[in-house]
């Protein structure tokens, strides 16, 4: 079964509003990392935050991670239409040196 | 610097029959990584080489596919005999190094079996 959860499934808001997703996972981890997937441009990395970490930043990106709750959560603020794609986030389970991916979330961004 | 290059893009097949998918690593990137995307879910891993040896090949179905890295750089992935199940986006990524968190990503190879 998959390591990460995303939730929502689909997400759809208006250009200039901030999109939510959140990434549920079950067993301990190193680090948690969130990739971006649209049409045009594959799978892309986004941020990476490591099991000591609570919050980092990365341009509109803000992401947070409880391990006691075993959840992270990516923001994307003042979202663009450009951000329309699949949100996936990614543990290194079972091993330092392999990504297990979660089910992803679509975000639409309408303008 | 140049990407991860895959081809083909598209690829349509008949069940049982084979094909072969090929991958070039950003230069100079040790491991590589071959998942399987099926629509609506997430990249799952099939193989990871370090260098021109395999380090993880768990979730492989090795009795209809099989991949090779010969001489470190470049990789292959082929599939004998398709499946109709075997339909999905087949991804190649590389990375510096097996403990070096971030992955590149190429373009991918979408398959169809009919």
């Amino acid at each position: 079964s998959q390591q990460g959860e995303e939730d929502p499934q689909a997400l759809s808001i208006q250009e200039g509003e901030n999109a939510t997703m959140n990434c549920s996972y079950k067993t301990s981890i190193n680090n948690l990392q969130w990739y971006r997937q649209n049409s045009g441009r594959g799978l892309v990395h986004l941020i990476l935050i490591r099991s000591n970490e609570r919050e980092k930043h990365s341009g509109r990106l803000r992401v947070t991670l409880d391990t006691s709750k075993k959840s992270s959560s990516l923001l994307i603020t003042a979202s663009r239409a450009a951000d329309t794609a699949s949100y996936f986030c990614a543990t290194d389970w079972p091993s330092g040196s392999r990504l297990t991916f979660g089910e992803g979330t679509q975000l639409t961004v309408n303008p | 610097e140049a990407g991860v290059a895959q081809s083909p893009r598209y690829k349509i097949i008949e069940k049982r029959q084979s094909v072969a998918f090929w991958c070039n690593p950003i230069s100079g990137h040790a491991t590589l990584y071959w998942y399987q995307q099926i629509l609506g879910q997430g990249p799952k891993l099939l193989i990871q080489f370090q260098n021109n040896g395999v380090v993880d090949d768990s979730q492989l179905p090795k009795d209809r596919f099989s991949a090779e890295r010969l001489k470190g750089v470049d990789s292959t992935l082929k599939i004998q005999p398709a499946k109709l199940e075997d339909s999905a986006v087949y991804l190649c990524a590389s990375s510096l190094d097996k403990y070096v968190e971030t992955q590149y990503f190429g373009p991918g190879t979408r398959l169809l079996v009919l």
